[in-house]
């Protein structure tokens, strides 16, 4: 198995430009799930998808931010522009089921806009 | 909305000594509270989980306690060692929602 897949693990990039984060999440689960952490704010939880379809997205913190999942073994995460404040480190977690599985998290995006 | 308060911050113990941290949640339909440890610049991964219908679990030094009239939940390291030195954090799954919110992390240092 292996596991939940992040790319790139590493971005810096300058103020106004366009960030798209990928996840490859583990087969056979279900559900995707998006979380953006910081030291100020700990772990929260952006947008989460059950079927490809997203379920809850009112952790999205604005217009800036979309995802997308287009079939059951990739999604994005895009930010367009980019802003300081949005740097972080970004996980992408996947469960097989949506209400009682256990989440298995990437190794997570570190996102540098300058 | 759902909100998980966690304590303490932080949290330094010496070498053998035990470790408690506790946390407390609102959505009274949260039904799974999943504990993860992360150590510096990795991923957060599960040690522990327990589910609304019982209301303690136990693996080896670690074990979970639930109350949850009181809306409560702790995380007790027994025989603490260096290599738990991490970040924990707690979750509450909601029911209703599917949505897991996490408590904002007890960094625990264990010295020797």
């Amino acid at each position: 198995d292996a596991g939940v897949i992040q790319s790139p693990r590493h971005e810096v990039t300058e103020m106004g430009q366009e960030v798209t984060l990928r996840c490859k999440p583990i087969s056979g689960h279900n559900s995707l799930f998006w979380y953006r952490q910081t030291m100020m704010r700990g772990l929260e939880l952006l947008i989460y998808f059950n079927n490809n379809v997203p379920i809850d997205d009112s952790g999205m913190p604005e217009d800036r931010f979309s995802a997308k999942m287009p079939n059951a073994s990739f999604s994005t995460l895009k930010i367009q522009p980019s802003e300081p404040r949005d740097s972080a480190v970004y996980f992408c977690a996947s469960s097989r089921q949506p209400f009682t599985g256990e989440l298995f998290f990437g190794e997570g995006s570190r996102l540098t806009v300058l | 909305g759902e909100n998980v308060e966690q304590h303490p911050s932080t949290l330094s113990v010496q070498e053998g000594d035990s470790a408690v941290i506790k946390c407390t949640y609102s959505d009274s339909a949260s039904n799974y509270f999943p504990w993860y440890k992360q150590e510096l610049g990795k991923r957060p991964q599960l040690i522990i989980d327990i589910r609304s219908n019982v209301g303690e679990k136990k693996d080896q030094r670690i074990a979970v306690t639930l109350n949850k009239t009181a809306k409560h939940f702790s995380l007790h390291i027994t025989e603490t060692q260096p290599e738990d030195s991490a970040v924990y954090f707690c979750a509450a799954l909601s029911g209703n929602t599917g949505k897991l919110i996490f408590g904002q992390g007890t960094t625990l240092q264990v010295k020797p």
